[in-house]
């Protein structure tokens, strides 16, 4: 039972550059979430997904976009990569109406130059 | 808009004392408020968490504190060990939004020998 696992782990972009992280969990959670960490500010939510299928945007969606075709797989893409998307990105999944508890990923560290 | 507030912002303990974080939130909605310990280099896990129907909550020497009236809670560690060096996150959600964390800014906690 490997958890919550992300991919890659470490990536350099160069500004306007495109990439996509990808998410994969098996304890069959229906809610899954990005969120990015940033110093001092917490963690924020970029986009989450309720269901296979579904998408929605959380408090800073903008410059990003998710795909949920797969109850186990969640992925963020960044289309033209900005200096200010340099962050840690973090993947989470949680129980469908639990208790709230989610699990998160070992994290993406994003730079963009 | 911060929903929810986090002091301090980094604290120095020395082993065996008490660490005390404190958090205060907005939301009369939140129903659900978890804190999150996170290890440099890895994801954010539960540590514990409280619903406001009761005022306290104790796991080992992990405590919650919870104040409905004040909308503030807080995180106390007792006989705080080295190994308890982390940064520690509050959060809260509310029913049927998802689980949709808002998470504080983070407190970097270091236990001293």
């Amino acid at each position: 039972n490997a958890g919550v696992t992300q991919t890659p782990k470490f990536r350099v972009l160069k500004t306007g550059q495109s990439m996509t992280l990808l998410c994969a969990q098996d304890m069959n959670h229906e809610y899954m979430y990005w969120y990015r960490q940033d110093p001092g500010m917490g963690l924020r939510l970029i986009h989450y997904s309720v269901g296979e299928g579904t998408t929605a945007k959380g408090e800073v969606p903008d410059g990003y976009n998710v795909s949920r075709l797969k109850k186990q797989n969640f992925l963020l893409g960044l289309e033209s990569a900005a200096p200010s998307q340099t962050s840690v990105y973090f993947c989470a999944s949680s129980y469908l109406r639990g208790a709230g508890e989610q699990f998160f990923g070992p994290g993406t560290r994003l730079t963009v130059l | 808009q911060q929903q929810v507030k986090q002091s301090p912002q980094s604290l120095i303990v020395q082993k065996g004392g008490i660490s005390i974080i404190n958090c205060a939130y907005e939301n009369t909605a939140f129903d659900y408020f978890p804190w999150y310990q996170q290890f440099p280099g890895k994801g954010p896990a539960l540590l514990i968490a409280i619903r406001p129907d009761v005022s306290e909550k104790k796991e080992g020497r992990f405590t919650i504190s919870f104040n409905k009236s004040a909308k503030q809670f807080s995180l106390h560690i007792m006989d705080s060990q080295p190994g308890d060096s982390a940064t520690y996150f509050c959060a809260a959600s509310s029913s049927g939004t998802a689980s949709k964390l808002t998470f504080g800014t983070g407190t970097r906690l270091q236990v001293t020998l």
